[in-house]
């Protein structure tokens, strides 16, 4: 089944530790982003990938890190958590190179920092 | 960096009522999508768009491309509980990032 996985889907942790969200799609997908989702905010851009070793800036990639050394997978790194990125994040792949390039999400990963 | 707005930011309809939204962009896209997102899930692609003009159905979901390629609408026709949710359109050029709006709140009473 084609689908983008999480890991994981629910969290509680302490600021300042170290923490990592998985994401990794079967798809061959090309392109993949994070989001955070906070109440009345819609969806915020985080980082996003167009391919691999190739990454770029969303619109509030403060306190967070990716890396996308292969294809599949593209982790959310949040080196020292604060409560501020207590959220709902979601990563998503779509192929770029295609020309119907619907973006696909997700389940999600509830975050909370304490 | 690009925004898309989205209108209404929410609604309250009546059960069997028909709905219309709409996004618009200050700049032209040539692929616009419409998701729905229910509550604590991840959005999920209702309809795409990448003809300006292009009129697409799925069930009771109808979706037009606008001809500027600056807008699109989302129409849902007798709407039903299960409709409630959030909706975001987003729009994309070839080979770019995804621009998503803000959302529309739709909630259905009985």
């Amino acid at each position: 089944e084609a689908q983008v996985t999480q890991n994981p889907r629910y969290l509680i942790t302490v600021t300042g530790k170290k923490l990592t969200v998985t994401c990794s799609q079967n798809m061959n997908h090309e392109y993949m982003s994070w989001y955070r989702q906070d109440p009345g905010l819609g969806l915020r851009q985080i980082y996003y990938s167009m391919n691999v070793e190739v990454t770029d800036k969303g619109d509030v990639p403060e306190g967070y890190k990716v890396s996308r050394k292969e294809k599949r997978n593209f982790p959310l790194i949040l080196e020292s958590p604060s409560p501020n990125q207590t959220s709902l994040y979601f990563c998503a792949s779509s192929s770029s190179g295609s020309f119907y390039n619907e973006q696909f999400f997700g389940p999600g990963t509830r975050l909370t920092v304490l | 960096g690009q925004q898309l707005n989205q209108s209404p930011q929410s609604m309250f309809i009546q059960e069997g009522e028909d709905v219309s939204m709409n996004c618009t962009s200050s700049s032209i896209f040539n692929t616009w999508l419409w998701y729905k997102q229910d509550p604590g899930e991840g959005p999920v692609l209702l309809i795409a768009l990448y003809k300006a003009g292009e009129l697409t159905s799925n069930g009771r979901l109808t979706a037009q491309f606008g001809i500027t390629r600056k807008d699109s609408f989302l129409n849902i026709s007798a709407s039903i509980p299960s409709d409630v949710g959030i909706y975001f359109c987003a729009g994309r050029n070839y080979g770019q990032n995804f621009v998503f709006g803000p959302g529309t709140r739709l909630s259905v009473l009985p």
